[in-house]
């Protein structure tokens, strides 16, 4: 099992730019999550998904877009990257959500 | 104020010493308690889970919950330098919805020297 895959591991985006982080699973679970980590602020929700078909927002949505039209993957979408957006971007998923998921080693985006 | 607080360290043990690692919280609906750990430039890894208050045992880890005080403590025994890390607690409620819903600590960051 590949576990959780992300792709790509670094990017560079203008302002304004838009792009689409991807994020596949191979473990047939349910529950996907995208999170954002920042220096001081920690690992702060995005998005997440209970299955496909179903998402919803979690504590910062603002500016980005998920959909979930298979088990295996969920992408997340800038619409129109900013600076503010520059982060680290994990995503993870779980069979069950009370306990734990296993998370991606990350996308590392940069808007200059 | 943020619903989990963390101390950010550095943390610096000599190999060998007992580590505690603590987060308190202060939303009362948090049923599920979880440590990661985070190599540099990788994701968290989770490292043990635990529901509602009492201790859980996994090898040189103990994870305890005090639910009345709102306190969650990761125990290293035997510390080693491959444990130099940052350690992130997170929590979530009960209720499936809400269980979908990390919330973490902002993390500690562990240095065992030699």
């Amino acid at each position: 099992n590949a576990g959780v895959t992300q792709t790509p591991k670094f990017q560079v985006l203008k302002t304004g730019q838009s792009m689409t982080l991807q994020c596949a699973q191979d473990m047939n679970h349910e529950y996907m999550s995208w999170y954002r980590q920042d220096p001081g602020m920690g690992l702060r929700l995005i998005h997440y998904s209970v299955g496909a078909g179903i998402t919803d927002q979690g504590e910062v949505p603002n500016g980005y877009n998920v959909s979930r039209s298979t088990t295996e993957d969920f992408p997340l979408r800038l619409l129109s990257a900013a600076p503010s957006q520059t982060s680290v971007y994990f995503c993870a998923s779980s069979y069950d959500s009370f306990y734990g998921y296993t998370f991606g080693s990350g996308t590392r985006l940069t808007v200059v | 104020q943020k619903e989990v607080e963390q101390d950010p360290g550095p943390l610096s043990v000599p190999e060998g010493a007992i580590v505690s690692l603590n987060c308190t919280y202060s939303n009362s609906a948090f049923q599920y308690f979880m440590w990661y750990r985070q190599y540099s430039r990788k994701g968290p890894e989770l490292l043990m889970y635990t529901y509602s208050s009492g201790n859980k045992e996994d090898g040189r880890f103990t994870a305890q919950v005090d639910k009345s005080s709102k306190y969650i403590s990761l125990f290293i025994r035997d510390s080693q330098p491959s444990d130099s890390a940052t350690y992130l607690c997170a929590m979530s409620g009960g209720l499936t919805g809400t269980a979908s819903k990390l919330t973490f600590g902002t993390g500690t960051r562990l240095q065992v020297t030699l």
